[in-house]
C-alpha cells in the first residue's frame, strides 16, 4: 500500500497571507490529484497532475508535481476565508485505478 | 445531471445491528469506490469496482463488512454486526475514466452506540 503523508496537518493564517501544503511519498505515482472538502460534503477535485515537474495554476492556487512523481505541493497566494477547508492529495498507482488519499491538511483562513 | 446519491445521510444504530448503506453512481461512470472517513484515520479506501466487478477489497476491515454492485446504477455496503468502532462517515464515489475526476456523494454518517 502506497502511503501519502501530508504536512502540515493544520494551518491557521490571516486573510491575505500565503500558504503551502505538502504531499510526500516514497512511492512513484502515475498521477496525483488535489481535492478540497468542506464540512458535511464530499471532497471536490481541484486539479490532476500527471507529468513529473508539472506546474498547474488555478487562479490563486499553484500545484506542482515533483520531478520524480513522488511528491506534490499546493500553494495558495493571498488566501481568503473562502479557501478554508480540508485539502487532500490523492495518488494513483501505475494501473491508475486505485486512488489513495493522504491524511489531509486542515486550513483555516481568518478574516 | 444528478451527482452521486447516497442513503441514508445519517444512521444511528445499536451495536450488533445490521447496517446497509446505499449508493447510486453517476450514470455512465464505470468505476465505483467506497471510502470511510474518520478524524483519526482520514479517508480510507474500502473497496472499488470496475464495471460492477470488485477489483480490490483489501481495505475492507474484516468479514463483518461486505459490498455488492448488482448493476451499474446501484451499490451497497453492509456491516453485520455493527460495532462502535465502525462509527464514521462513509463515502461513495464514482469515476468515468482513469485517472479522471472522482465524484463523491455527500456521505452517510454512521453512529454505532
Amino acid at each position: 500500500t502506497q502511503l501519502l503523508e501530508q504536512s502540515p496537518q493544520f494551518l491557521s493564517i490571516q486573510e491575505g497571507e500565503n500558504l503551502t501544503v505538502y504531499c510526500n511519498s516514497s512511492s512513484v505515482f502515475s498521477s496525483l490529484q488535489w481535492y478540497r472538502q468542506e464540512p458535511g460534503e464530499g471532497p471536490v477535485l481541484l486539479v490532476t497532475v500527471v507529468t513529473g515537474g508539472e506546474v498547474k495554476k488555478l487562479k490563486r492556487l499553484t500545484f506542482q508535481f515533483g520531478d520524480a512523481r513522488k511528491d506534490s505541493s499546493l500553494h495558495i497566494t493571498a488566501a481568503q476565508p473562502g479557501d478554508t477547508g480540508l485539502y487532500l492529495c490523492a495518488g494513483a498507482e501505475a494501473a491508475g485505478n486505485k486512488l489513495t488519499f493522504g491524511g489531509g491538511t486542515r486550513v483555516l483562513v481568518k478574516p | 445531471d444528478a451527482g452521486v446519491i447516497q442513503s441514508p445521510r445519517h444512521e444511528v444504530t445499536e451495536m450488533g445491528q445490521e447496517v446497509t448503506l446505499r449508493c447510486k453512481p453517476i450514470s455512465g461512470h464505470n468505476s465505483l469506490f467506497w471510502y470511510r472517513q474518520t478524524m483519526m484515520r482520514g479517508l480510507e479506501l474500502l473497496i472499488y469496482f470496475n464495471n460492477n466487478v470488485p477489483i480490490d477489497d483489501s481495505g475492507m476491515p474484516e468479514d463483518r463488512f461486505s459490498a455488492k454492485m448488482p448493476n451499474a446504477s446501484f451499490s451497497t455496503l453492509k456491516i453485520q454486526p455493527s460495532e462502535p468502532r465502525d462509527s464514521a462517515v462513509y463515502f461513495c464515489a464514482s469515476r468515468k475514466t482513469s485517472p479522471g475526476e472522482l465524484f463523491f456523494g455527500e456521505g452517510s454518517r454512521l453512529t454505532v452506540l
